[in-house]
Order: C-alpha cells, then structure tokens, then sequence
C-alpha cells in the first residue's frame, strides 16, 4: 500500500482482556518495527521484524506481549490480560531493510484500558 | 544503554523569530534522525543524517550533526505557525533499533 496501515485506529477494552493490533507495513518493506508510545512521552522500541530472520525481542515489557509476522508482511501484536499500565498509542513502522535508514510511521493504534 | 536527550521540552515561539532544540546522546552513533508529530497523528520524516557535519536544510529547518560531540540541531528560522507540532530526534543503536528522545512540543504564537 502507499503507506503504513494499522489498525483498529482505537481501541478500549476491559482489564483483564486480550487485544490484537495489526499492521500492514508498506509494500517491499523487509523490516517491521513496533513502538509503544505512552501520554507525553517519547518513543519505546518493542519488537523488530527483519526478513526471514529471528525477531529481536528485546523491547517487549513483558511475557503478556507477543507479535508474529507473517509472510513478511502484515504483522500482528497480540497483549494478554491487559492492564492499565498497558494504555497508549502502539506505533508500527516499517523500513527497506536494516540499516536502511528512516522509518515510515503508521498512524497508530490508541489502546485504553479500563 | 544510549540515552538521548532533548532540550527543551517545551518551546513556544513567537512568529517571526529563529529558535534552536538540542539533541544530545550518550553513545556513539553517526546515524540521527528527526522526526515531526502533529497531535494525533503518526511520525513523519524531516531528516536524516549520516555523518559527522552533515547538515541539511528543509524550508525554515535545517538540522546539524556533530558526532563528536554527540550532539544535534535543529534549528528554526522565522517561526511560522504551521511548525506547531512536536518534534523528535532518534538515534541508532545497531543499525535499525532507533532510540528516540522525549519530544519537543512546539508552539508557535502570533
């Protein structure tokens, strides 16, 4: 597509709940990248999706975050038993490939948690 | 762990007048990125820079690199009020893990 798609745009559920957030990263795009972005804060690197290689992990806060690409594509990041902690803007970003230089940004999915 | 820094956090300008925003980081790295931010809305690409004195310049910004002193600019020229937005600078880790500053809100006023 011509840009980053995520989607929902918004969601609210319930403490306690799983979500699921997708991104549609942009077409010939080998690297996927997740960001979390908290009211007023800067940006925090979660996950990152490079071609067929293993996925760096290392930003995910906690066992309940999970994400999977698949067909290096469309990618998806799942949260289990949400808390209210867990509220906040979550960024994908996708890039030609690593090392490639800037990020292009989807538009975010805003995750409240009641 | 690379920190990076933004100063200051909070700017309002005045039309008309030129103002600076700093971006400091803590480790080596000659890759930094600037980044605008309209309210409600996703990041959007200024620029990139790749080496130590890069400088680039687009309409009323223009952005500095001096990797030497692990440090960033990016300077406003005659602020008009369609600059309002925040601004962010992130710099690589390792090649793709990009770490960013907190942001820079930036409100232009008449």
């Amino acid at each position: 597509g011509a840009g980053v798609s995520q989607s929902p745009s918004n969601k609210v559920t319930e403490k306690g709940k799983d979500v699921e957030l997708r991104c549609d990263p942009i077409s010939g795009h080998t690297a996927l990248y997740w960001y979390r972005q908290s009211l007023g804060q800067g940006l925090e690197f979660l996950i990152y999706f490079q071609g067929n290689s293993a996925p760096d992990k290392s930003g995910l806060p906690s066992d309940r975050f999970s994400a999977e690409r698949t067909g290096g594509s469309v990618s998806t990041l799942t949260i289990q038993r949400t808390q209210q902690e867990d509220s906040a803007v979550y960024l994908c970003a996708s890039s030609l490939g690593a090392g490639a230089g800037e990020l292009f940004f989807g538009e975010g999915s805003r995750l409240t948690v009641l | 762990e690379l920190k990076v820094e933004q100063n200051p956090l909070f700017l309002s300008m005045q039309e008309g007048k030129n103002y600076t925003i700093y971006c400091n980081y803590s480790t080596t790295s000659d890759r930094l990125y600037w980044y605008r931010q309209d309210p409600g809305k996703s990041l959007e690409s200024l620029f990139v820079l790749l080496s130590n004195g890069a400088v680039k310049q687009e309409g009323r910004l223009m952005a500095s690199l001096d990797t030497k002193a692990r440090l960033s600019t990016l300077h406003i020229t005659a602020a008009v009020h369609d600059l309002s937005a925040t601004y962010f600078c992130a710099v690589d880790l390792n090649d793709y893990k990009l770490s960013f500053g907190a942001g820079t809100t930036v409100t232009v006023r008449a």
